[in-house]
């Protein structure tokens, strides 16, 4: 079973449309983040959360929300879909604390398409 | 805030040849993590070798190796004995040691010939 898991995989919605990418881990871990993929630019934090009642922005937060509904789930929202937010986006968690410890595990991805 | 730089956005080996990938980043940190990652068709990040800025030793996971220049804040990883699954996207990651954030560079597709 998958330690990290993203729904839905794949999603074509529409401009204007309100939609919901959801993560969930069996890893126990308390950190999990937001990131979103775009071709040659490698991938950029858009939020992340350190536990349940800690939500931080990260580099390119502006049109998105999110939130951490338990400590195992993380979900991130567009409330209105525009094109430019078409893009691969992956769900991440990590341990926290020093050393190995950062090493952050990703999900399988959501492939999003805005039309 | 720190940045990655990949300044090679494709690359190609011969299977059983050996290639080198480039990585430099910047940053006013002393203390700090750096990551190479393997992104497969499949889409999934796969952590191939890491390594700890105290330390002076390169990392070695199997075929694959890194060459750490802490002061020319350069991370380049070597892959040897190239085979067909490593053909992927490859991402050089910085972490710093507040834990908050990993900032990873552009990419670079390695294509593997048969």
């Amino acid at each position: 079973d998958a330690d990290v898991t993203q729904t839905p995989r794949n999603r074509i919605t529409k401009t204007g449309k309100r939609i919901m990418l959801e993560c969930s881990q069996t890893k126990g871990h308390d950190r999990m983040y937001w990131y979103r993929q775009d071709p040659g630019l490698g991938l950029r934090l858009i939020y992340y959360s350190f536990d349940v009642k800690d939500i931080n922005k990260g580099e390119i937060s502006d049109g998105y929300s999110v939130s951490r509904q338990a400590q195992a789930k993380f979900s991130l929202s567009l409330e209105s879909a525009i094109p430019n937010q078409t893009a691969l986006y992956f769900c991440a968690t990590s341990g926290g604390g020093q050393g190995f410890y950062n090493e952050q595990f990703f999900g399988p991805g959501t492939r999003l398409t805005v039309l | 805030a720190q940045t990655v730089t990949q300044s090679q956005p494709e690359m190609s080996v011969q299977e059983a040849e050996t290639v080198t990938l480039s990585c430099t980043y910047d940053t006013s940190e002393s203390d700090y993590y750096l990551f190479w990652y393997k992104q497969p068709p499949s889409r999934q990040m796969i952590l191939v070798i890491r390594q700890e800025a105290y330390k002076q030793q390169n990392a070695t996971e199997n075929r694959f190796s890194v060459n750490f220049q802490k002061a020319a804040k350069s991370f380049s990883l070597k892959i040897s004995d190239s085979q067909l699954g490593d053909a992927a996207m490859y991402f050089c990651a910085f972490h710093n040691n507040a834990g908050n954030m990993l900032t990873f560079g552009g990419g670079t597709r390695l294509m593997v010939k048969p």
